[in-house]
């Protein structure tokens, strides 16, 4: 069966610092990758995702940026963190072509201090 | 610009009680509707899905939703809730792309 990890589960950066946080899909080969940022009272939105290795697409400019480096691995990155990047980090894969339903991972609590 | 609007933001219920959750989308063409449900501490997961045919769908722990075309609506219903239903219960549609596009959530709240 299939089964997605995310890491850290939650994370505190100061301002400036750096972020990295990961992705893993396991039980699936060339799934789509999605990250998603959750905050309260206004649902999921959609920040990358990915059809294939190193192919990515961003939804919404921002600092924040994706990677995936690996079939299976799928990264959110920034040189230097936000106050506004504090947030519920969700990765999810899904069926390439989309149409089928997408199968989310634990989340990452972020907090930028 | 494509976009689902779910109009309850924050629902609080009696056990027993009937819950009916609205889901309306912006989209012209062909569409997947989808009710995904995250329960305290859990991760998000699928409740039910439409893609052709019938358009009332079952779902697991007896949810339902009505897909109505001429609204652009996916309403989510369970006749009699329960405690153990409090969760946040998100509507998404795939408007034939790899992408889900999430409304903004409805908090239900049940009290035994």
């Amino acid at each position: 069966s299939q089964t997605i990890h995310q890491w850290p589960a939650t994370l505190v950066q100061p301002v400036g610092s750096p972020l990295s946080l990961e992705c893993t899909v396991e039980g699936t080969s060339n799934p789509n990758l999605y990250w998603y940022r959750q905050a309260a009272g206004r649902g999921l939105q959609l920040l990358f995702y990915s059809i294939g290795i190193d192919q990515i697409s961003s939804e919404v400019p921002q600092n924040l940026s994706a990677s995936r480096p690996q079939d299976r691995q799928f990264i959110l990155s920034s040189k230097k963190l936000l106050l506004s990047d504090s947030g519920f980090y969700l990765c999810a894969w899904g069926t390439s072509g989309g149409a089928e339903e997408q199968y989310f991972g634990p989340g990452t609590r972020l907090t930028v201090t | 610009a494509q976009s689902v609007s779910q109009h309850n933001h924050h629902v609080i219920l009696s056990e027993a009680a009937s819950l009916e959750l609205g889901c309306n989308y912006s989209y012209g063409g062909t569409v997947n509707l989808f009710w995904y449900v995250q329960y305290p501490g859990q991760h998000l997961q699928l409740l039910l899905k439409y893609f052709s045919g019938d358009p009332l769908v079952k779902g697991i722990k007896g949810f339902e939703a009505e897909f109505i075309k001429s609204k652009f609506s996916f309403n989510l219903r369970k006749p009699s809730v329960q405690w153990s239903d409090t969760a946040e219960y998100f509507c998404a549609v795939n408007p034939s792309t790899d992408k889900l596009i999430f409304g903004t959530g409805t908090r239900l709240q049940v009290f035994p």
